[in-house]
């Protein structure tokens, strides 16, 4: 089975510091999508990132950047300079390509960042 | 519409209750996605459509719940004779047909089965 691992359940930063948030899967595919998805208290779930498995490069989005290390299916986040709206939950995810089936997404069980003033 | 639509946002059962749950999702979004999210935990997939066709309900958990998309916009998941472990947020979520596979998600209906 696949799997998508975080193995912090809860980090804190300061406000203005970076934070690294962790994420390693299990697939035996070779061509994948990645992503980071955010959950403030109003549920809604909102993109921060995707990485394509083909591509060398670590995305990046304003604060936003991954770690992302195929060899080692290890997809880390990284939030520079952190703003108290970014406190939520952050679920790791990823997406088979020609899979078939269901064709969605499979979600860590996520981290709880908090943001200290 | 501009987003993914989910109604309700709130729905308290009486265990052994019906429940059905609206799903709009983004106009012209071929795949549409449900999921479930228990209290502290990621969303867990349930079923998956494309336009009106069920392609995988391998995550439903029971006979109990049941979903369709009709016309291939609307979707409902229906939970017959709802049980405590039915407690939880059911997520909708949409796709269109760009390659990157990113979903679009709705707020989310939060069923609470006393």
């Amino acid at each position: 089975a696949q799997t998508v691992t975080q193995s912090q359940p809860e980090m804190s930063v300061q406000e203005a510091e970076t934070v690294t948030l962790s994420c390693t899967y299990d697939t035996s595919e070779s061509d994948y999508y990645l992503f980071w998805y955010k959950q403030p208290p109003s549920r809604q779930m909102i993109l921060v990132i995707r990485q394509e498995a083909y591509k060398q490069q670590n995305a990046t989005e304003n604060r936003f950047s991954v770690n992302f290390q195929k060899a080692a299916k290890s997809f880390s986040l990284k939030i520079s300079d952190s703003q108290l709206g970014d406190a939520a939950m952050y679920f790791c995810a990823y997406r088979i390509l020609g899979g078939g089936g269901a064709d969605g997404l499979t979600f860590g069980k996520g981290t709880h960042l908090i943001i200290q003033p | 519409g501009a987003g993914v639509s989910q109604s309700p946002r709130y729905k308290v059962a009486k265990r052994g209750q019906d429940v059905a749950l609206r799903c709009d999702p983004i106009s012209g979004h071929v795949s549409l996605f449900w999921y479930q999210q228990a209290l502290g935990q990621g969303p867990e997939f349930l079923t998956y459509f494309q336009n009106e066709a069920q392609l995988d309900k391998s995550g439903l958990p029971s006979d109990r719940f049941f979903a369709e998309r009709p016309e291939g916009s609307v979707s409902t998941l229906k939970i017959q004779r709802t049980q405590q472990e039915d407690s939880a947020v059911y997520l909708c979520a949409s796709r269109g047909t760009g390659h990157t596979g990113e979903l679009f998600f709705g707020e989310g209906s939060r069923l609470t089965v006393l």
